[in-house]
Formats: structure tokens, sequence, C-alpha cells
């Protein structure tokens, strides 16, 4: 199966600032099928970026997604306080699908 | 509005059976698969495997493979999550999702809690 590595584990960083997410895979992700989810505590995963690039209905434009084959970075542009939480990168390119272990993106 | 909402927690016994459940509204149910998910307390995402319920197609991950069944029951736009014997290891949350036209889960239920416990 496609194991997805994402770093750092943990990214502290103040509002304002900007945030640079790595998800590296260990073979390449057919078609840059690529998603990223940010999840807050108790809540349901949200859907932010697929197909590596396209932000999901409702995402602000100060979220976006690059990479193709086996890296794979999640932006965002200028941090609000709402954005801390934890992402997760998912590849469904290859199957079986997979998750990766999460970033938890704190408030410095 | 597409929503997917799922059955309330339950507190189980190890040994004893459990069916977990997934409603869908606002889209055509039969047209789009259906994802679970679990999650483990304080750790990450897990994908568990997929159906379709139109035909109930089944895809399940090599890691789940035996240990769950997933099925659907188109005519009440329901999709079902199943243990035959819960182990104290099943104790997560479990989410349902929808799977978009180009594969993306952009709707997820909000989560299912299982606790088994002695």
């Amino acid at each position: 199966e496609t194991v997805l590595t994402q770093s750092p584990g943990t990214l502290s960083l103040s509002p304002g600032e900007r945030a640079t997410l790595s998800c590296r895979a260990s073979q390449s992700v057919s078609s840059s099928l690529l998603a990223w989810f940010q999840q807050k505590p108790g809540q349901a995963p949200r859907l932010l970026i697929y197909g590596a690039s396209s932000r999901a209905t409702g995402i602000p434009d100060r979220f976006s997604g690059s990479g193709s084959g086996t890296d794979f970075t999640l932006t965002i542009s200028r941090l609000e306080p709402e954005d801390f939480a934890v992402y997760y990168c998912q590849q469904y390119g290859n199957s079986p699908r997979t998750f990766g272990q999460g970033t938890k993106l704190e408030i410095k | 509005e597409v929503q997917l909402v799922q059955s309330g927690a339950e507190l189980k016994k190890p040994g004893e059976s459990l069916k977990i459940s997934c409603k869908g509204s606002g889209y055509t149910f039969t047209t789009y698969w259906i994802g679970w998910v679990r999650q483990m307390p304080g750790k990450g995402l897990e994908w568990m495997g997929i159906i379709y319920p139109d035909d109930s197609d089944i895809r399940y991950s090599p890691s789940f493979q035996g240990q769950v069944t997933i099925s659907a029951d188109k005519s009440i736009r329901t999709a079902y999550l199943q243990w035959n014997s819960l182990k104290a290891s099943d104790t997560a949350m479990y989410y349902c999702a929808r799977r978009a036209t180009l594969g993306e889960l952009d709707y997820w239920g909000q989560g299912t809690l299982v606790t088994v416990s002695s």
C-alpha cells in the first residue's frame, strides 16, 4: 500500500504567518489524486483540497495545494485563529486509499 | 443540502455484535460510494472500506478485510458497518463519508463513538 508521511508532526506558528505542510508518498500517487482535510477537536474531518490543488466548496483562498508524483504541499498563506487544527493528507489514486498520520498546527 | 447522519454512541462488551448506520439525504444516494473511516482515541484516520449502494459493490482495505462487514440498504438510503464479535481494540470513532465523482471524500457524517469495555 501507499504510505503517506506528513511533516512536520507539529508546527507552531502565530496568526498571520504562513504555514507549509508536507505530505510524501512511498510511491507515485496516480493522477495526483491527493486530498487534504482539516480536523478540529470533536469534529469530523473537513475536505479542503482535492486533486492535489483544487479547493473544495467554501474553502477560503488562503488555502492552496500543490505537488505531484510523491511530493505534495498544503500552504496556508496567512493563518487565521480558526486554522489551528490537525491536517491530514489522503491519497485515493492507488488502492487501498491511505491517510497520512497528520500534522498538528498549533498556536505559538 | 447533502447530509450524512450517523447513529448514536454505543457502549458494548467484548464479544458482542454491533451494527452502526449512516443515512444519506439531499442527493441521489444510489449513485455515490459511501466510505468508512476509523479514528482510534487520540490517533489519526484509517481507511476501512467503501460501498456502492446501488449494487452493493464493496472494497475493503486489507487491514479491515474479515474484521468488519460493510453493507447498505438503498431503499432507506442507509449504509452500515457491522461487527460480529467486538474487541476492546475496536474502541474508536467511526465516520462515514461520501465519495464524490472525482474520488475525494466531500461530505462526512458526524461520527459514531463505539466503546468496547467489560
